[in-house]
Protein backbone atom coordinates (compact mmCIF):
# COMPACT_ATOMS: atom_id res chain seq x y z
CA UNK A 1 0.00 0.00 0.00
CA UNK A 2 0.47 3.39 0.10
CA UNK A 3 3.49 4.81 2.54
CA UNK A 4 2.92 8.24 3.97
CA UNK A 5 5.77 10.16 5.56
CA UNK A 6 5.52 13.33 7.34
CA UNK A 7 7.74 15.82 8.84
CA UNK A 8 8.81 17.02 11.23
CA UNK A 9 7.51 14.71 14.06
CA UNK A 10 7.43 17.78 16.02
CA UNK A 11 7.71 21.30 16.55
CA UNK A 12 8.18 24.03 18.80
CA UNK A 13 6.77 27.56 17.59
CA UNK A 14 6.33 30.97 19.42
CA UNK A 15 3.07 33.23 18.56
CA UNK A 16 3.27 34.55 15.57
CA UNK A 17 6.04 32.58 14.01
CA UNK A 18 5.58 30.62 10.63
CA UNK A 19 5.59 26.98 9.85
CA UNK A 20 5.83 24.36 7.16
CA UNK A 21 4.64 20.71 7.30
CA UNK A 22 6.02 18.36 4.95
CA UNK A 23 4.20 15.09 3.26
CA UNK A 24 5.92 12.15 1.39
CA UNK A 25 3.44 10.10 -0.02
CA UNK A 26 5.31 6.76 -2.43
CA UNK A 27 2.96 6.42 -5.40
CA UNK A 28 0.04 8.33 -7.12
CA UNK A 29 -2.61 9.72 -5.67
CA UNK A 30 -5.90 10.94 -6.20
CA UNK A 31 -7.06 12.23 -2.81
CA UNK A 32 -4.80 14.03 -0.45
CA UNK A 33 -6.01 15.62 2.43
CA UNK A 34 -4.83 17.43 5.10
CA UNK A 35 -6.40 17.28 9.21
CA UNK A 36 -5.78 19.40 12.46
CA UNK A 37 -6.69 17.14 15.86
CA UNK A 38 -7.00 19.58 18.85
CA UNK A 39 -5.89 18.84 22.19
CA UNK A 40 -9.31 17.58 23.11
CA UNK A 41 -9.14 14.90 20.11
CA UNK A 42 -11.20 16.33 17.00
CA UNK A 43 -10.53 15.66 13.72
CA UNK A 44 -10.97 18.67 11.61
CA UNK A 45 -10.89 18.83 7.50
CA UNK A 46 -8.18 21.72 6.54
CA UNK A 47 -7.87 20.69 2.82
CA UNK A 48 -8.80 18.36 0.26
CA UNK A 49 -5.70 18.94 -1.66
CA UNK A 50 -4.60 15.89 -4.33
CA UNK A 51 -2.46 18.85 -6.23
CA UNK A 52 -2.07 22.74 -6.73
CA UNK A 53 -2.58 25.20 -3.46
CA UNK A 54 -5.41 26.69 -1.79
CA UNK A 55 -5.52 29.08 0.91
CA UNK A 56 -7.84 29.58 4.00
CA UNK A 57 -7.15 32.31 6.23
CA UNK A 58 -3.46 31.90 7.38
CA UNK A 59 -3.13 28.26 6.40
CA UNK A 60 -2.72 27.15 3.23
CA UNK A 61 -1.45 24.12 1.21
CA UNK A 62 0.41 22.85 -1.72
CA UNK A 63 0.46 19.68 -3.59
CA UNK A 64 3.37 18.58 -5.59
CA UNK A 65 1.49 15.29 -7.57
CA UNK A 66 4.52 14.77 -9.56
CA UNK A 67 7.07 15.04 -7.17
CA UNK A 68 4.97 13.06 -4.58
CA UNK A 69 4.98 15.71 -1.95
CA UNK A 70 2.63 18.02 -0.05
CA UNK A 71 3.30 21.15 1.76
CA UNK A 72 1.19 22.89 4.73
CA UNK A 73 1.77 26.26 6.03
CA UNK A 74 0.88 28.11 8.72
CA UNK A 75 1.40 31.73 8.93
CA UNK A 76 1.29 34.00 12.04
CA UNK A 77 0.45 30.82 14.29
CA UNK A 78 -1.66 31.16 17.25
CA UNK A 79 -2.12 28.92 20.54
CA UNK A 80 -4.72 27.33 19.22
CA UNK A 81 -2.84 26.20 16.31
CA UNK A 82 -1.56 23.55 18.64
CA UNK A 83 -2.42 19.79 18.15
CA UNK A 84 -1.70 17.41 15.36
CA UNK A 85 -1.35 17.42 11.84
CA UNK A 86 -1.57 15.08 10.01
CA UNK A 87 -1.89 13.67 5.78
CA UNK A 88 -3.81 11.23 4.55
CA UNK A 89 -3.99 9.95 0.94
CA UNK A 90 -6.32 7.69 -0.99
CA UNK A 91 -4.48 6.14 -4.07
CA UNK A 92 -7.60 4.45 -6.09
CA UNK A 93 -9.99 6.91 -6.82
CA UNK A 94 -11.68 7.19 -3.94
CA UNK A 95 -12.67 9.49 -0.97
CA UNK A 96 -13.17 6.72 2.17
CA UNK A 97 -10.34 4.48 2.30
CA UNK A 98 -7.29 7.21 3.69
CA UNK A 99 -4.15 6.17 4.58
CA UNK A 100 -2.65 8.92 7.23
CA UNK A 101 0.64 9.57 8.53
CA UNK A 102 1.90 9.79 12.16
CA UNK A 103 1.25 13.19 11.89
CA UNK A 104 2.98 16.42 13.31
CA UNK A 105 2.88 17.67 16.39
CA UNK A 106 2.83 21.48 16.70
CA UNK A 107 3.15 23.18 20.10
CA UNK A 108 2.69 27.21 19.55
CA UNK A 109 3.75 29.32 23.14
CA UNK A 110 2.39 32.38 23.76
CA UNK B 1 -27.20 18.66 11.79
CA UNK B 2 -25.40 17.04 14.28
CA UNK B 3 -22.96 15.27 11.55
CA UNK B 4 -20.96 12.09 13.17
CA UNK B 5 -22.16 11.01 16.15
CA UNK B 6 -20.27 8.11 18.26
CA UNK B 7 -20.97 6.36 21.50
CA UNK B 8 -20.12 5.81 23.81
CA UNK B 9 -17.51 8.28 24.88
CA UNK B 10 -15.80 6.02 27.05
CA UNK B 11 -15.48 2.47 27.91
CA UNK B 12 -14.08 0.21 30.01
CA UNK B 13 -14.12 -3.18 29.05
CA UNK B 14 -12.52 -7.06 30.56
CA UNK B 15 -10.52 -9.05 28.63
CA UNK B 16 -13.18 -11.32 26.38
CA UNK B 17 -16.10 -9.29 26.79
CA UNK B 18 -17.47 -8.29 23.72
CA UNK B 19 -19.60 -4.80 22.55
CA UNK B 20 -20.76 -2.50 19.87
CA UNK B 21 -19.37 1.05 19.26
CA UNK B 22 -22.22 2.94 17.82
CA UNK B 23 -21.84 5.47 15.16
CA UNK B 24 -24.47 7.64 13.37
CA UNK B 25 -24.54 10.11 10.50
CA UNK B 26 -27.30 12.51 9.60
CA UNK B 27 -25.86 14.14 6.10
CA UNK B 28 -26.70 11.07 3.51
CA UNK B 29 -23.24 10.37 3.02
CA UNK B 30 -22.97 6.81 1.04
CA UNK B 31 -19.35 6.28 2.49
CA UNK B 32 -18.43 5.45 6.45
CA UNK B 33 -15.40 3.67 8.03
CA UNK B 34 -13.97 2.84 11.05
CA UNK B 35 -10.26 3.96 12.03
CA UNK B 36 -8.55 3.07 15.28
CA UNK B 37 -5.87 5.81 16.50
CA UNK B 38 -2.70 4.48 18.82
CA UNK B 39 0.15 6.77 19.92
CA UNK B 40 2.74 7.04 17.55
CA UNK B 41 0.71 5.11 14.78
CA UNK B 42 -1.55 7.69 13.10
CA UNK B 43 -5.34 6.36 12.31
CA UNK B 44 -5.19 3.58 11.04
CA UNK B 45 -8.77 1.92 8.66
CA UNK B 46 -10.57 -1.00 10.14
CA UNK B 47 -13.44 -1.33 7.86
CA UNK B 48 -15.11 0.44 5.29
CA UNK B 49 -18.88 0.52 4.06
CA UNK B 50 -19.47 2.36 0.56
CA UNK B 51 -23.20 2.12 0.94
CA UNK B 52 -26.23 -0.10 3.10
CA UNK B 53 -25.33 -3.59 2.76
CA UNK B 54 -21.68 -3.05 1.54
CA UNK B 55 -19.13 -3.45 3.48
CA UNK B 56 -15.23 -4.28 3.64
CA UNK B 57 -11.75 -4.92 5.08
CA UNK B 58 -9.14 -2.31 6.01
CA UNK B 59 -6.18 -2.63 7.27
CA UNK B 60 -6.38 -3.82 10.22
CA UNK B 61 -9.87 -5.90 10.45
CA UNK B 62 -8.80 -8.89 12.86
CA UNK B 63 -11.14 -9.25 15.69
CA UNK B 64 -13.82 -6.61 14.52
CA UNK B 65 -17.34 -7.03 12.99
CA UNK B 66 -19.32 -4.24 10.84
CA UNK B 67 -23.15 -4.12 9.31
CA UNK B 68 -24.30 -1.65 7.31
CA UNK B 69 -28.31 -2.36 6.99
CA UNK B 70 -29.10 1.60 6.92
CA UNK B 71 -27.61 4.21 5.31
CA UNK B 72 -27.40 6.27 8.63
CA UNK B 73 -25.84 3.99 10.91
CA UNK B 74 -22.65 1.90 10.70
CA UNK B 75 -21.76 -0.42 14.22
CA UNK B 76 -18.63 -1.92 15.00
CA UNK B 77 -18.69 -4.89 17.22
CA UNK B 78 -15.41 -5.93 19.21
CA UNK B 79 -16.10 -9.78 19.51
CA UNK B 80 -14.05 -10.65 22.57
CA UNK B 81 -11.95 -7.67 23.78
CA UNK B 82 -8.15 -8.13 24.18
CA UNK B 83 -5.83 -5.28 25.72
CA UNK B 84 -4.52 -5.35 22.15
CA UNK B 85 -7.51 -3.05 21.08
CA UNK B 86 -7.32 -0.47 23.68
CA UNK B 87 -7.23 2.82 21.72
CA UNK B 88 -9.61 5.63 20.65
CA UNK B 89 -11.81 5.08 17.84
CA UNK B 90 -13.21 7.59 15.02
CA UNK B 91 -16.11 6.73 12.45
CA UNK B 92 -15.59 9.15 9.62
CA UNK B 93 -18.36 9.36 6.59
CA UNK B 94 -17.84 11.01 3.31
CA UNK B 95 -20.16 11.36 0.17
CA UNK B 96 -19.49 10.13 -3.27
CA UNK B 97 -19.88 13.85 -4.57
CA UNK B 98 -17.83 15.41 -1.92
CA UNK B 99 -14.28 15.72 -1.58
CA UNK B 100 -13.77 15.91 2.53
CA UNK B 101 -14.07 12.92 5.29
CA UNK B 102 -16.02 13.99 8.21
CA UNK B 103 -14.97 12.50 11.61
CA UNK B 104 -17.15 12.02 15.23
CA UNK B 105 -15.54 12.60 18.23
CA UNK B 106 -14.10 9.63 18.71
CA UNK B 107 -14.35 6.69 21.56
CA UNK B 108 -12.10 6.05 23.65
CA UNK B 109 -11.74 2.27 24.68
CA UNK B 110 -9.82 0.63 27.06
CA UNK B 111 -9.48 -3.17 27.73
CA UNK B 112 -8.37 -4.66 30.86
Amino acid sequence: GIQVEQSPPDLILQEGANSTLRCNFSDSVNNLQWFHQNPWGQLINLFYIPSGTKQNGRLSATTVATERYSLLYISSSQTTDSGVYFCAVEGGGSNYKLTFGKGTLLTVNP
Amino acid sequence: NAGVTQTPKFQVLKTGQSMTLQCAQDMNHEYMSWYRQDPGMGLRLIHYSVGAGITDQGEVPNGYNVSRSTTEDFPLRLLSAAPSQTSVYFCASSSRAQETQYFGPGTRLLVL
